[in-house]
């Protein structure tokens, strides 16, 4: 059974840089087969997908951020990372590391538990 | 990026009724889409995958029907742990993208 944690700063200034960090634990980032997600939810709302990474290192990013985002992976650490730079208040949200079971890589059984990261100064 | 519509935005009923969520694209998506279940301070817990099929675990009173642009969720007997807010999502094109949600509550 995979577990995914996601650690980092729950606030964060305006205009700096937001980094969270997933851990995985009950399988391998490395194994293959995999895409290793984030999706945020701002406060009383919808889900927003931010992007993907493979254990390659190949990602996707949705369009509305990928100026601003950046995904890696630390296969030796079994880790992925997200970092959202030049941050408003609009990027105040939780923020969820998720994955997949099956073939599809937008097919969520596998989530954190969420991390609020408010952006105030 | 496809739009997903859910109506209504919120709903009440009663214990044993049936519930119905519509989820509408903007365009064709076959039948890529995806429903979840959200409790309050919970990550989403994937029902249904493409469209239809029930995900291991998951009761059988909750069920997902359509294709192309006109999607339904149901839920065929309301239990109350069934009170969560509830999300389509479409993954035919990319960026993957949510519905709004619908609010389901007890009568």
């Amino acid at each position: 059974q995979v577990q995914l944690q996601e650690s980092g700063p729950g606030l964060v200034k305006p205009s700096q840089t937001l980094s969270l960090t997933c851990t995985v634990s009950g399988g391998s980032i490395s194994s293959g087969g995999y895409y290793w997600s984030w999706i945020r939810q701002h406060p009383g709302k919808g889900l927003e997908w931010i992007g993907y990474i493979y254990y390659s290192g190949s990602t996707y990013y949705n369009p509305s951020l990928k100026s601003r985002v950046t995904i890696s992976v630390d296969t030796s650490k079994n880790q992925f990372s997200l970092k959202l730079s030049s941050v408003t208040a609009a990027d105040t949200a939780v923020y969820y590391c998720a994955t997949q079971v099956r073939w599809n890589p937008f097919e969520y059984n596998y989530w954190g538990q969420g991390t609020l990261v408010t952006v105030s100064s | 990026d496809i739009q997903m519509t859910q109506s209504p935005s919120s709903l009440s009923a009663s214990v044993g009724d049936r519930v119905t969520i519509t989820c509408q694209a903007s365009q064709d998506i076959s039948n890529y889409l995806n429903w979840y279940q959200q409790k309050p301070g919970k990550a989403p817990k994937l029902l249904i995958y493409d469209a239809s099929n029930l995900e291991t675990g998951v009761p059988s009173r909750f069920s997902g029907s359509g294709s192309g642009t006109d999607f339904t969720f149901t839920i065929s007997s309301l239990q109350p742990e069934d009170i969560a807010t509830y999300y389509c999502q479409q993954y035919d094109n990319l960026p993957p993208t949510f519905g709004q949600g619908t609010k389901v509550e007890i009568k």
